[in-house]
């Protein structure tokens, strides 16, 4: 199994960014995938999960970043993403993609002027 | 809503058993995961459904739950063993609960 993110890097408040992790080694289009962050220094916080399309493809996230991040996959790339907007300094951390079986190396965003 | 609570550190001694808690009214109906994270690297999965052990990861690693409580013992703790670690479970709409992570020091 392997999961690997991109996309992160340097943005200011108010900005956007897509995160994405492409998945290999399992049946993606079966599993739920998870979005996890942690910010420096602190512990793992979950950010959101979208189910598999067979369970409804529904999203959920946490309270912080809901209405702001969306998640979505592409069953036929294997990949799914992260779209962060309106983007705050709070937001700043690696971002782990995860089944939560089996977890990415993560990827840094950091939200500064 | 749902919690999982966790204390902040647990110190322990090379050879000695460690036991690592996760308390939440979750548990009872939930699984609970265990995972392990080294300074500077990714978490990496050490117990799920409450008492599973993944391919690789070490005998003295256990899990068990008993009611509102998971266990994470580590039988014979080593250096290697020094991490953070986090639990994990669902809620009733299958959102996941995090615990805040236990650092584990052994020395």
């Amino acid at each position: 199994v392997q999961l690997v993110e991109s996309g992160g890097g340097l943005v200011e408040p108010g900005g956007s960014l897509r995160l994405s992790c492409a998945a290999s080694g399992f049946t993606f289009s079966n599993a739920w995938m998870n979005w996890v962050r942690q910010a420096p220094g602190k512990g793992l916080e979950w950010v959101g999960r979208i189910k598999s399309k067979g369970d409804g493809g529904t999203t959920d996230y946490a309270a912080p970043v809901k209405a702001r991040f969306t998640i979505s996959r592409d069953d036929s790339k294997n990949t799914f993403y992260l779209q962060m907007n309106s983007l705050k300094t709070e937001d700043t951390a690696v971002y782990y993609c995860t089944t939560l079986l089996h977890w990415g190396q993560g990827t840094l965003v950091t939200v500064s002027s | 809503s749902y919690e999982l609570t966790q204390p902040p550190s647990v110190s322990v001694s090379p050879g000695q058993t460690a036991r690592i808690t996760c308390s939440g009214d979750a548990l009872p109906k939930k699984y609970a995961y265990w995972h392990q994270q080294k300074s500077g690297q990714a978490p990496v999965l050490v117990i799920y459904e409450d008492s599973k052990r993944p391919s690789g990861i070490p005998e003295r690693f256990s899990g068990s739950t008993s009611g509102t409580m998971a266990t994470l013992t580590i039988s014979g703790a080593q250096m290697e063993d020094e991490a953070d670690y986090y639990c994990h479970s669902t809620d009733s709409s299958d959102k996941v609960l995090l615990g805040g992570g236990t650092k584990l020091t052994v020395l």
